[in-house]
C-alpha cells in the first residue's frame, strides 16, 4: 500500500544550522504532498504543501520540492531557530479522502 | 468555533470499559476525519465523514470502534470494551472541502486515551 518514509530522529542541531529532513513516498497515483508540524502540547499544523511535480512549497523559511523522479519531498531550512523545535510529519494524499503520514521526526534546536 | 475542539483531552480507562471521544469541528467544515496516533508514530487514518455521511471507515481497527456525526457537525468516536492496544492519541481534523487531495486539514489537539 501507499507509504511515506521519513528520516529517523531525533535530530539535534544548534541555532542557525542548516536543516534537512528526508522524506520519500510510494509513487502510486499523483499524490499531493505535505509537511505538518506538531509543537509541544499543540495539534498538527500544516507547514507547507505541493500538489504536483516540481512544485515548491514554502512557509516560515522552510521549503520542500516535489521530486517525482526520486519520489522525494525533503524539508529544508537554511537557518533554524530554537522555536523550530517540534515534531515534523511528511504526508501524502491517498485517494480523495486520506492522508498517509510518515512516522515523524523530532527536531530539537539548542541555543 | 475558531479551531477544532476535542474532549476530553485525557482519558484513563480500565480494560473493558467503553469510552466516547468528542470532536467539535470548525463551523461549516464539510469534511471530518478521525486519526489514531500511537506513541512515537505518525497518525493513521480511521474514518471520514462528509457532512453526516460516513464515506470511509476502512481504517477502524475492529468492530469495537464506532464513529458517528448525526447532524453533520459534532462527531463522536466510541470505543467499546477497550483494550490496552487502544491506548493512543485520537486526532480529529476538519476541512472545508470534500476529501483531502490538495485541501488542508485543521487538526484538533487530540484526546489521549490510556487503557490500564
Amino acid at each position: 500500500g501507499d507509504s511515506v518514509t521519513q528520516m529517523e530522529g531525533p535530530v539535534t542541531l544548534s541555532e542557525e544550522a542548516f536543516l534537512t529532513i528526508n522524506c520519500t513516498y510510494t509513487a502510486t497515483g499523483y499524490p499531493s504532498l505535505f509537511w505538518y508540524v506538531q509543537y509541544p502540547g499543540e495539534g498538527l499544523q500544516l507547514l507547507l504543501k505541493a500538489t504536483k511535480a516540481d512544485d515548491k512549497g514554502s512557509n516560515k523559511g522552510f521549503e520542500a520540492t516535489y521530486r517525482k523522479e526520486t519520489t522525494s519531498f525533503h524539508l529544508e531550512k537554511g537557518s533554524v531557530q530554537v522555536s523550530d523545535s517540534a515534531v515534523y510529519f511528511c504526508a501524502r494524499s491517498q485517494g480523495a479522502q486520506k492522508l498517509v503520514f510518515g512516522q515523524g521526526t523530532r527536531l530539537t534546536i539548542n541555543p | 468555533g475558531a479551531g477544532v475542539s476535542q474532549s476530553p483531552r485525557y482519558k484513563v480507562a480500565k480494560r473493558g470499559q467503553d469510552v466516547a471521544l468528542r470532536c467539535d469541528p470548525i463551523s461549516g467544515h464539510v469534511s471530518l476525519f478521525w486519526y489514531q496516533q500511537a506513541l512515537g508514530q505518525g497518525p493513521e487514518f480511521l474514518t471520514y465523514f462528509q457532512n453526516e455521511a460516513q464515506l470511509d471507515k476502512s481504517g477502524l481497527p475492529s468492530d469495537r470502534f464506532f464513529a458517528e456525526r448525526p447532524e453533520g457537525s459534532v462527531s463522536t468516536l466510541k470505543i467499546q470494551r477497550t483494550q490496552q492496544e487502544d491506548s493512543a492519541v485520537y486526532l480529529c481534523a476538519s476541512s472545508t472541502h470534500r476529501g483531502t487531495g490538495a485541501n488542508v486539514l485543521t487538526f484538533g489537539a487530540g484526546s489521549r486515551l490510556t487503557v490500564l
